[in-house]
């Protein structure tokens, strides 16, 4: 079974704080997708990275794709209340299926 | 354009209950999904689709039953509900392997 894991589970900080959340996989994938999620809808697509070693910049999120291509982070600055939410990734490994990861549970305090 | 839409959005159902929790999407996307998410988790694969009449099982596939005769629908069927089954389901739907998965708004569901 391929797995992703995402860490932290939870994160609860104060607005206006950094902060980075991660995603790991112990196989190799050809792209990888960040979705949020808030309370009573499904996930929403954010950003597809797709070579290793990518970084992309949405405002206040930046993403990275690892080199080795078996991990990739989100980093959000200035973290805002409306940041709020479950952040995903999701991977295909090469078999038709998405998968998801764990999940980090995001909580920015005003 | 509505998207992917499911029915309903919620359901109470008792032990040993069938249902069948409907989805549709106006896309035409080859590639549909149901994923069920339970508290503090992600979301785990239960069957999927690549194109009508084609189905495959994904990480949870014990106790639901799905079938693709159109494009357009994927339901899924719960044979004989369980509280183990109670949870948010999702439907999505996606053009390729590797393009945005379009989510619908969730169907909660409670086996008591």
């Amino acid at each position: 079974t391929q797995l992703l894991e995402q860490s932290p589970q939870f994160l609860s900080i104060q607005e206006g704080e950094n902060l980075t959340v991660y995603c790991n996989s112990s196989s190799v994938f050809s792209s990888l997708q960040w979705y949020r999620q808030e309370p009573g809808e499904g996930p929403v697509l954010l950003v597809t990275v797709v070579t290793g070693g990518e970084v992309k910049k949405l405002k206040r999120l930046t993403f990275q794709f690892g080199d080795a291509r078996k991990d990739s982070s989100l980093h959000i600055t200035a973290a805002q209340p409306g940041d709020t939410g479950l952040y995903l990734c999701a991977v295909n490994f090469g078999n038709e299926k998405l998968t998801f990861g764990t999940g980090t549970r995001l909580t920015i305090i005003p | 354009n509505a998207g992917v839409t499911q029915t309903p959005k919620f359901q109470v159902l008792k032990t040993g209950q069938s249902m069948t929790l409907q989805c549709a999407q106006d896309m035409n996307h080859e590639y549909m999904s149901w994923y069920r998410q339970d508290p503090g988790m992600g979301l785990r694969l239960i069957h999927y689709s690549v194109g009508a009449g084609i189905t495959d099982q994904g990480e949870v596939p014990n106790g639901y039953n799905v079938s693709r005769s159109t494009t357009e629908d994927f339901p899924l069927r719960l044979l004989s509900a369980a509280p183990s089954q109670t949870s948010v389901y999702f439907c999505a739907s996606r053009q390729t392997e590797n393009t945005e998965a379009f989510f619908g708004q969730g169907t909660r569901l409670t086996v008591v």
